[in-house]
């Protein structure tokens, strides 16, 4: 079945602790992308890829990391995580490029305390 | 960067009738439009795009109108049912970011 995987789906965790949410894609698509979905504010672009070894900065690149070293994976890091990033997270992928229709995740919702 | 506008934010309908969002964008160079619908606790899945070089799009009850002048596009819903209770976002791409709108939530009164 395609999909997109997510991993955890639900996390709770405390200021400062690096935590990893990891992104998977079994349909061979070159772009991906991280969002976060908060109230009122709709989804916004935190990192997207374009292919392997290619990242770069959507809207709200602030506190997060990403790398994209193989095609089907494209995890999103919080260094040093904030209770601002409290939030749901959702990873998407599309075949070639971004004016295709992508293809979300289930989420994460994360908590920071 | 771009800026999208979406309108109104929560809308309630006789089910039956039928249902506008409207979304605004600031970039002219946006070139694809697409439109997701999410529904409580689920991930958003897209139900209609449309490119910028087609004016109107349809697909059985839902239909897609651009313009490009104006710089805004529209989602119309005709017959609505009950499972079209949802949260819909639009969104506006150029180049290699997608920029959603805040969303709507969509409410069919039986």
């Amino acid at each position: 079945e395609a999909q997109v995987t997510q991993n955890p789906r639900y996390l709770i965790t405390v200021t400062g602790k690096k935590l990893t949410v990891t992104c998977s894609q079994n349909m061979n698509h070159e772009y991906m992308s991280w969002y976060r979905q908060d109230p009122g504010l709709g989804l916004r672009q935190i990192y997207y890829s374009m292919n392997v070894e290619v990242t770069d900065k959507g809207d709200v690149p602030e506190g997060y990391k990403v790398s994209r070293k193989e095609k089907r994976n494209f995890p999103l890091i919080l260094e040093s995580p904030s209770p601002n990033q409290t939030s749901l997270y959702f990873c998407a992928s599309s075949l070639e490029a971004f004016n295709q229709p992508q293809h979300f995740g289930d989420g994460t919702r994360l908590s920071i305390l | 960067g771009e800026n999208v506008e979406q309108h109104p934010s929560t809308l309630s309908v006789q089910e039956g009738d039928s249902a506008v969002i409207k979304c605004t964008y600031s970039d002219s160079a946006s070139n694809y439009f697409p439109w997701y619908k999410q529904e409580l606790g689920k991930r958003p899945q897209l139900i209609i795009d449309i490119r910028s070089n087609v004016g109107e799009k349809k697909d059985q009850r839902i239909a897609v109108t651009l313009n490009k002048t104006a710089k805004h596009f529209s989602l119309h819903i005709t017959e609505t049912q009950p499972e079209d209770s949802a949260v819909y976002f639009c969104a506006a791409s150029r180049n290699e970011k997608l920029t959603f709108g805040t969303g709507t939530r969509l409410t069919i009164i039986p």
